[in-house]
């Protein structure tokens, strides 16, 4: 069964609105969560890595004050995309290690489309 | 050059035929190998770790050379529901617990 869950599946969002998805992690607890994102045709690409507890770690290239990211829990991580604009509609996917030992399982994934 | 290349494919098999893909890295340091694979508009999957060694999953055997940076899968006795998009993976960490970066996907369609 799914050990990562994400909440909504499906988004569609005018210009200038704030999204937020949920992770959650399945009958285990996550210190780290990463979120990637997808667009059509391409390879994932990692976001950011979420931190229980701690500011999330961005990689280059991705604004951390467009994509906020909060790990309130050992259970939860959440990204929420600011003023959406059309050209972040993509696939949102997160994941996370089962342990600190494992690879990591992907969530359902999120498709944001922003008219 | 991208960190990790796969040959996207696509790759149209008839059922039944041997299939193999290939994945190079560009990172030395990466520390663990994985395959996933990917259903169209899904999550991608855990398919296999990938280990030195070699190592056999039933149908699927993944190979990894770390002195040519360069990783395999091999599928034998193809079925349909192996159609998908399969991602080569690499990691810095030994478990793949920290950041994945992952190639384009090979693309694999298995014909009646």
């Amino acid at each position: 069964g799914a050990v990562v869950s994400q909440h909504p599946s499906r988004v569609i969002c005018k210009s200038g609105t704030s999204v937020k998805i949920e992770c959650r992690s399945l009958d285990f607890q996550a210190t780290t969560m990463f979120w990637y994102r997808q667009f059509p045709k391409k390879s994932l690409m990692l976001m950011a890595t979420s931190n229980e507890g701690s500011k999330a770690t961005y990689e280059q290239g991705v604004e951390k004050d467009k994509f906020l990211i909060n790990h309130a829990s050992l259970t939860l991580s959440t990204l929420t995309v600011t003023s959406a604009h059309p050209e972040d509609s993509s696939f949102y996917i997160c994941s996370a290690p089962t342990d600190s030992r494992a690879a990591q399982y992907f969530g359902p994934g999120t498709r944001l489309l922003v008219l | 050059r991208k960190e990790v290349e796969q040959d996207p494919g696509p790759f149209n098999v008839p059922e039944g035929a041997t299939v193999a893909f290939n994945c190079t890295y560009s990172n030395s340091a990466s520390q663990s190998f994985f395959w996933y694979r990917q259903d169209c508009r899904k999550e991608p999957k855990l398919l296999m770790s990938v280990y030195s060694s070699g190592n056999e999953d039933g149908r699927f055997t993944a190979q990894l050379n770390r002195a040519s940076q360069y990783i395999s899968l091999l599928i034998r006795d193809s079925k349909l529901s192996d159609s998908a998009t399969y991602l080569c993976v690499v990691s810095p960490s030994p478990f793949g617990n920290e950041k994945l970066t992952f190639g384009t996907g090979t693309r694999l369609t298995i014909i009646p």
